[in-house]
């Protein structure tokens, strides 16, 4: 079982609040990553990072930061929400196995409405 | 670039029934090959992985996959579907050296009595 949280699992705000979805893993991974996921939509890459100090935007646009101080924290936030930004947010972590091989593990998602 | 396409958002099978989800990929180069599942209310888990050695992969739950280069495919059967294994299924693949697995679409899974 992944060791692996994400807090709050739902959240609904209204529209220009600033927000911080929280990831926290206890795995020691040094990859994390955020994925966006719309139902019947592929997964999108929004941000990751090899490891403390690290972070890149993925392939999906996105007006969120993230930040990455520990090894176990990859908060995310948005500055101010929109209802674009309605979706599940998905955060995962992976060990490097050999490029391209890892296996990632995911948070059990925040479901995000922004009214 | 590399692609993933799952036919066939939803599946519907009978309890005891072959389960069958197809998966297309493109790759440029050699791909790893995975298959995830998630069901409601959490996060995705490995079922499985390709990662060039036996074209055919076992995994959790009585699944397995096979490699199929000639036609770009990396389908996923079970031979007899169980009621637990209602869920969405998403195929995988990312490269060889490359940090960024690109996911499919997903395929619902039901499973009816």
């Amino acid at each position: 079982e992944a060791d692996i949280y994400q807090t709050p699992r739902y959240l609904v705000i209204g529209t220009g609040k600033k927000i911080t979805l929280e990831c926290s893993q206890t795995m020691g991974h040094d990859k994390m990553y955020w994925y966006q996921q719309d139902p019947g939509m592929e997964l999108h890459l929004i941000h990751y990072s090899y490891g403390v100090n690290s972070t890149e935007k993925g392939d999906l646009s996105s007006e969120s930061t993230v930040s990455r101080i520990r090894t176990e924290h990859f908060p995310l936030t948005l500055e101010s929400a929109r209802p674009s930004h309605t979706s599940q947010y998905l955060c995962a972590s992976s060990n490097p196995s050999g490029g391209g091989t890892d296996t990632q593990y995911f948070g059990p998602g925040t479901r995000l409405t922004v009214l | 670039a590399q692609s993933v396409t799952q036919l066939g958002s939803h599946v519907s099978v009978s309890e005891g029934a072959l389960v069958l989800l197809r998966c297309n990929y493109s790759s440029s180069v050699p791909p790893y090959l995975f298959w995830y599942v998630q069901y409601p209310n959490q996060g995705l888990q490995l079922l499985l992985k390709y990662t060039s050695a036996a074209t055919l992969v076992k995994g959790i739950n009585g699944f397995e996959a096979e490699f199929k280069k000639s036609e770009t495919s990396f389908h996923l059967t079970k031979p007899s579907a169980h009621m637990s294994d209602a869920a969405e299924y998403f195929c995988a693949v990312s490269e060889s050296g490359g940090f960024k697995t690109i996911f499919g679409a997903g395929t619902r899974l039901f499973v009816k009595a």
